[in-house]
């Protein structure tokens, strides 16, 4: 059974860019989060998909949007990207009715240069 | 609003010690707590989990006690193993599958 799938691993970009990030989530899953890990430092809660809908959102900026597909899948959308958005992106799948923690992918490395 | 505090680190311990890695919450209403551990190069994995207060969470020989009266949820080892080096973050989840606030991660060194 395939955990939760993230791509690309790796990504470099130029400032002023547009990036997308994919995950598909742990069979069985129908929420998508989504996180930014700086180097050092504990995930950063982007937002939250679910029903194909966002359904919580961090505390960052427009230019970072979502979508979930019909089969759970999700994008991160990232627009004019600056230098400070070099960072772990990760992708974290759940149930919507369960308690119980994520399933992480293993994040996309994004370097924006 | 909802935060995490961990101990910081980095821990560097010999094989076969005690680990503690302490961590303190603040939080609106009854929340989950988590221990999630990272490997150099992976994304977050489940280490173990409480859902309410004196709850004990335990999961390949670490353990975690949900404490409401000292907002905290220690981790613990009796004995640790060279394998046991990571990075460990402890987080807090008010709603069922709502977002989750990890703390900043605590990097554990075992030697042999």
């Amino acid at each position: 059974d395939a955990g939760v799938t993230q791509s690309p691993t790796h990504l470099i970009k130029t400032r002023g860019q547009q990036v997308t990030l994919r995950c598909s989530p742990k069979s069985g899953h129908d929420t998508v989060s989504w996180y930014q890990q700086a180097l050092g430092q504990g995930p950063q809660f982007i937002f939250q998909y679910y029903e194909e809908e966002e359904r919580q959102r961090g505390n960052f900026p427009d230019r970072f949007s979502g979508h979930q597909f019909p089969n759970y899948s999700s994008e991160l959308n990232v627009n004019a990207l600056l230098l400070g958005d070099s960072a772990l992106y990760l992708c974290a799948s759940s149930a919507q009715l369960a308690n119980y923690g994520y399933t992480f992918g293993s994040g996309t490395r994004l370097t924006v240069v | 609003g909802n935060s995490v505090t961990q101990m910081e680190g980095p821990v560097t311990l010999s094989e076969e010690a005690f680990l503690t890695i302490n961590c303190t919450y603040t939080a609106t209403g009854y929340p989950s707590l988590f221990w999630y551990v990272q490997y150099p190069g992976e994304g977050l994995q489940l280490l173990l989990k409480a859902t309410k207060a004196d709850d004990k969470g335990s999961n390949k020989g670490f353990e975690a006690t949900y404490r409401k009266e000292t907002t905290s949820f220690h981790l613990e080892k009796g004995s640790v193993q060279v394998s046991d080096s990571a990075v460990y973050f402890c987080a807090l989840r008010v709603t069922n599958a709502g977002k989750s606030t990890f703390g900043d991660g605590t990097t554990l060194t075992v030697k042999p």
